[in-house]
């Protein structure tokens, strides 16, 4: 166990549908960063949020948004979904705003879109 | 546009083999180089790496960086089935952005056999 809790562990729902993650962080980590991977892509950067702000924001769609809650937990929402958006999303951890001595990941969401 | 290259995508040894992942990156503000293996879900951390030159070891892997060929290499001696996973290595930045602070290349898949 790393310490970064995510759920669901998967998910299966149809195209146009919305869903909701959830990640809680490893305790006393103040980042959270939300990353998807697919085969073909590795690990995409989708947002970073540190201590309830958003402090980085990759190549995500507007269909895609999260937030970090005062408790520190962060979900990431997707909407109308597509096909597509079928993937693994890992959420991660860091105590600090950089992560330079790396993220600690939570064990993933399979999402598929149906 | 930053970028974490990783060569070769995909390898496959015997066990007992020694092998070694290369890790090449072009960043404009180099802080660290890490290496995770992922194997069914959540990649885990192997290493961190800041000066060049200098061999951090943990088992039969161990890793060094060189900061004048902007590179690193993983090396796994002994192979074991257990080491059958996906290497990542990802280089944290200043710069944060699109890519955010850590640039994830696209991982080495190594598969070993009995």
């Amino acid at each position: 166990d790393s310490g970064v809790t995510q759920t669901p562990k998967h998910l299966i729902t149809a195209t146009g549908q919305r869903v909701t993650l959830r990640c809680s962080p490893r305790s006393g980590d103040l980042s959270v960063y939300w990353y998807q991977q697919s085969l073909d892509q590795g690990l995409q950067f989708l947002i970073q949020y540190y201590n309830g702000e958003e402090r980085a924001k990759g190549n995500i769609l507007e269909r895609f948004s999260a937030q970090q809650f005062p408790d520190l937990h962060s979900e990431l929402n997707l909407s109308s979904l597509e096909l597509g958006d079928s993937a693994l999303y890992f959420c991660a951890s860091s105590v600090d705003l950089g992560g330079y001595g790396g993220y600690t990941f939570g064990s993933g969401t399979r999402l598929t879109v149906v | 546009e930053d970028k974490v290259v990783q060569s070769p995508l995909s390898l496959v040894v015997h066990e007992g083999d020694t092998v070694t992942l290369n890790c090449s990156y072009e960043v404009t503000n180099f802080r660290s180089l890490l290496w995770y293996k992922q194997e069914k879900k959540a990649p885990t951390f192997l290493f961190m790496l800041t000066s060049s030159g200098i061999e951090k070891k943990s088992g039969r892997l161990s890793s060094i960086l060189d900061k004048k060929e902007l590179s690193s290499i993983l090396n796994i001696t002994a192979t074991q089935t257990g080491d059958s996973a996906i290497y990542l290595c990802a280089v944290g930045t200043n710069y944060g952005g699109s890519q955010g602070n850590l640039i994830f290349g696209k991982g080495t898949k190594l598969s070993v056999k009995p």
